[in-house]
Formats: structure tokens, C-alpha cells, sequence
């Protein structure tokens, strides 16, 4: 079946423009996470859906990142006049289960979007 | 918080012969530990985990151990082959924080 799914793959960004990332995950999956890979090193959490409620956004580096989730699937990661550091691959996971991270089970993780600012 | 140390960063083996990689981490709170396979242009995948009640779990060539006590765990891949190269992810969680912190990577390479 259809794994998670990210658009675009890759996306280059001048100084100061708007991004919108988008993450379509496992159909049924609950919870949904993002994710900041830096080149080289582990993914560094963003943000947790519970359905259509982000549950914890206490790893958004500023206010210019911003996620939603309005209908409990598709989830969309904006990032509003970018800068060079946000340069990275930003993944989505989904997981079936809800609860603490004994109780997610696996998480699924999509191919990421490689952002570049320039 | 948590802080995960992974070594070494960089792992280069012989096929057919065992790869070990080693994870440290500081709170003594954490009790789930998962490695994670990423292949390039991919997302990361599951490939073993284990829990803070149990000190080994195996999968056919892959095993994971875990010593709470001085709060390190590692991954052995035993028999390695061409499909193993790929960049290795350990994590650790509180079973009350679903945030999983995460190693910097291993990248593991197995020579012909």
C-alpha cells in the first residue's frame, strides 16, 4: 500500500520567500510528526498531530514555522520569511497509534523535502 | 534533557563480517530505544527496538542490546551484505514523552 508521501521533494527558496511543505500521511494514521534533518545529523523533532490538534509544537525553532492539520490527514508545514539556516530536509512521520512513545508503535516516515534558502 | 551520543560516525566493514554500533545517553528516565536504517533519499526505517525491561532483543542478523546501568545500548548486524550500507539511527524516548532524541548517525559502508 501507499506509504507517506511528501511535495515537493525538493524546494529552493530565495532569502525571505514563504514555504509551504506538504505531508500526506498513512490513510487512517493518527498521529503525524515533523521533523528537521540538518545535513549530517538525526532528524530533531518540530511538531505532534493528534488527528486535527497539534498536541505539542515545542520544537518550532521561531514563530516563522507554523503546521496544520485541519482535517485530521494531510498535514501542511509553512515556514514564512526563510532563512539560510532553514536550509534542511524536513521529514513527516505518521504512526497508527496514539498515546507516549511506547504506545506510537512505528513511525513511518516519508522521503522529506529538501529545502534550500539561498 | 536527553542527549544521545552515537559512535563511531563513520563504519566501514568487510562483507560477511559483523558491524557494531554504539549509543550513550543521558536520562536515566528513558526506557525506549529504536535504531533507525536511512537510505539515501529516503526517510528512515524502523529496524529494531527495544524496551528498558528487556537487555537484548534479536531479528535474524540484526540484535540490539541495552545496559541501563551505564545507560548505553548498541547494534550488531552479524553476516553483513551490500544492502546494509546505509546510514544508521539510534533514539531514545521517555515511555511519558513521545519526542524521540536522536544519535547523529552512523554511516555504514560494507566492502565487496
Amino acid at each position: 500500500g501507499a506509504g507517506v508521501s511528501q511535495s515537493p521533494r525538493y524546494k529552493v527558496a530565495k532569502r525571505g520567500q514563504d514555504v509551504a511543505l506538504r505531508c500526506d500521511p498513512i490513510s487512517g494514521h493518527v498521529s503525524l510528526f515533523w521533523y528537521q534533518q540538518a545535513l549530517g545529523q538525526g532528524p530533531e523533532f518540530l511538531t505532534y498531530f493528534q488527528n486535527e490538534a497539534q498536541l505539542d509544537k515545542s520544537g518550532l525553532p521561531s514563530d516563522r514555522f507554523f503546521a496544520e492539520r485541519p482535517e485530521g490527514s494531510v498535514s501542511t508545514l509553512k515556514i514564512q520569511r526563510t532563512q539560510q539556516e532553514d536550509s534542511a530536509v524536513y521529514l513527516c512521520a505518521s504512526s497508527s497509534r496514539l498515546g507516549t512513545a511506547g504506545g506510537f508503535g512505528e513511525q513511518y516516515f516519508g522521503p522529506g523535502t529538501r529545502l534550500t534558502v539561498t | 534533557g536527553e542527549n544521545v551520543e552515537q559512535h563511531p560516525s563513520t563504519l566501514s566493514v568487510q562483507e560477511g563480517d559483523s558491524a557494531v554500533i554504539k549509543c550513550t545517553y543521558s536520562d536515566s528516565a528513558s526506557n525506549y530505544f529504536p535504531w533507525y536504517k536511512q537510505e539515501l533519499g529516503k526517510g528512515p526505517q524502523l529496524i529494531i527496538d527495544i524496551r528498558s525491561n528487556v537487555g537484548e532483543k534479536k531479528d535474524q542478523r540484526i540484535a540490539v542490546t541495552l545496559n541501563k546501568t551505564a545507560k548505553h545500548f548498541s547494534l550488531h548486524i552479524t553476516e553483513t551484505q551490500p544492502e546494509d550500507s546505509a546510514v544508521y539511527f539510534c533514539a531514545a524516548s521517555r515511555n511519558s514523552n513521545y519526542q524521540l532524541i536522536w544519535g547523529a548517525g552512523t554511516k555504514l559502508i560494507i566492502k565487496p
